[in-house]
C-alpha cells in the first residue's frame, strides 16, 4: 500500500496569509489527524477528523480549521498566518481511530515571513 | 487535559550499550502509550506501543514498561547500534475519546557513540 502523502512539502507565506494543506491517508483509513511540529513545543494535536467528522481537536485557535472529504483526503487551513506558525505540519493516518498505530506522512514545511 | 513529562532531552550511550527513556503522564484515564523514533529530516514512525492492560512488551532489543499506579512508562533499548540514534517520542491517549488526540512527550534525542 501506499504510503500517507502530503502536499505540498514545502510552502513560504508571509504574514496575514492563508494556506491550504492536503493529505492522503493509507487506502482503507478512516482517520486523519493533524499535528504540528516545533522544534520548542516538539508534538502537538491539532485535530482529528474520522469519516468527515471532526472528532477531536487540539488547544489551537480558531484560525486552525480542516475538513475531511469522502475519501478520507483531508485538508487543513490556517488563516491569518502568524511568524509563530511557522512549523511542520504533519498528518497521520489509522484504520480506525487515534487510538491505534497512527502512520505519519512526511509533513509540509511552513515558513511564514 | 493530558500532559505528557519525557526525560531526558538528550541521551548520550556508547555502542553496545543500553539506553532506558521515562515517561510520566497525569491523566489517569489514559490507556494507550506509543513511542515514535524519528530520524533526522524524516517522519516519526512507531517502533513499539503498550496497552494499559499490559505491563510489559518486548521487540526484539527494545521493550516497553508501564506503571499504572505511577502513571509512568519507560523505553528500553539493549545492544544499542548507530542506526537507533534519533529522536523518540512518548504519547499517551484515551482510547475512550477523550479531546486530546495523541498527547507526545517533548522527544529525546538518542545519540549513540562508536
Amino acid at each position: 500500500k501506499a504510503g500517507v502523502t502530503q502536499t505540498p512539502r514545502y510552502l513560504i507565506k508571509t504574514r496575514g496569509q492563508q494556506v491550504t494543506l492536503s493529505c492522503s491517508p493509507i487506502s482503507g483509513h478512516r482517520s486523519v489527524s493533524w499535528y504540528q511540529q516545533t522544534p520548542g513545543q516538539g508534538l502537538q494535536f491539532l485535530f482529528e477528523y474520522f469519516s468527515e467528522t471532526q472528532r477531536n481537536k487540539g488547544n489551537f485557535p480558531g484560525r486552525f480549521s480542516g475538513r475531511q472529504f469522502s475519501n478520507s483526503r483531508s485538508e487543513m487551513n490556517v488563516s491569518t498566518l502568524e511568524l509563530g506558525d511557522s512549523a511542520l505540519y504533519l498528518c497521520a493516518s489509522s484504520p480506525l481511530n487515534s487510538y491505534n498505530e497512527q502512520f505519519f506522512g512526511p509533513g509540509t514545511r511552513l515558513t511564514v515571513l | 487535559g493530558e500532559n505528557v513529562e519525557q526525560h531526558p532531552s538528550t541521551l548520550s550511550v556508547q555502542e553496545g550499550d543500553s539506553a532506558v527513556i521515562k515517561c510520566t503522564y497525569s491523566d489517569s484515564a489514559s490507556n494507550y502509550f506509543p513511542w515514535y523514533k524519528q530520524e533526522l529530516g524524516k517522519r516519526p514512525q512507531l517502533i513499539i506501543d503498550i496497552r494499559s492492560n499490559v505491563g510489559e512488551k518486548k521487540d526484539q532489543r527494545i521493550a516497553v514498561t508501564l506503571n499504572k499506579t505511577a502513571k509512568h512508562f519507560s523505553l528500553h533499548i539493549t545492544e544499542t547500534q548507530p542506526e537507533d540514534s534519533a529522536v523518540y517520542f512518548c504519547a499517551a491517549s484515551n482510547s475512550g475519546g477523550g479531546a486530546d488526540g495523541l498527547t507526545f512527550g517533548k522527544g529525546t534525542h538518542l545519540i549513540i557513540q562508536p
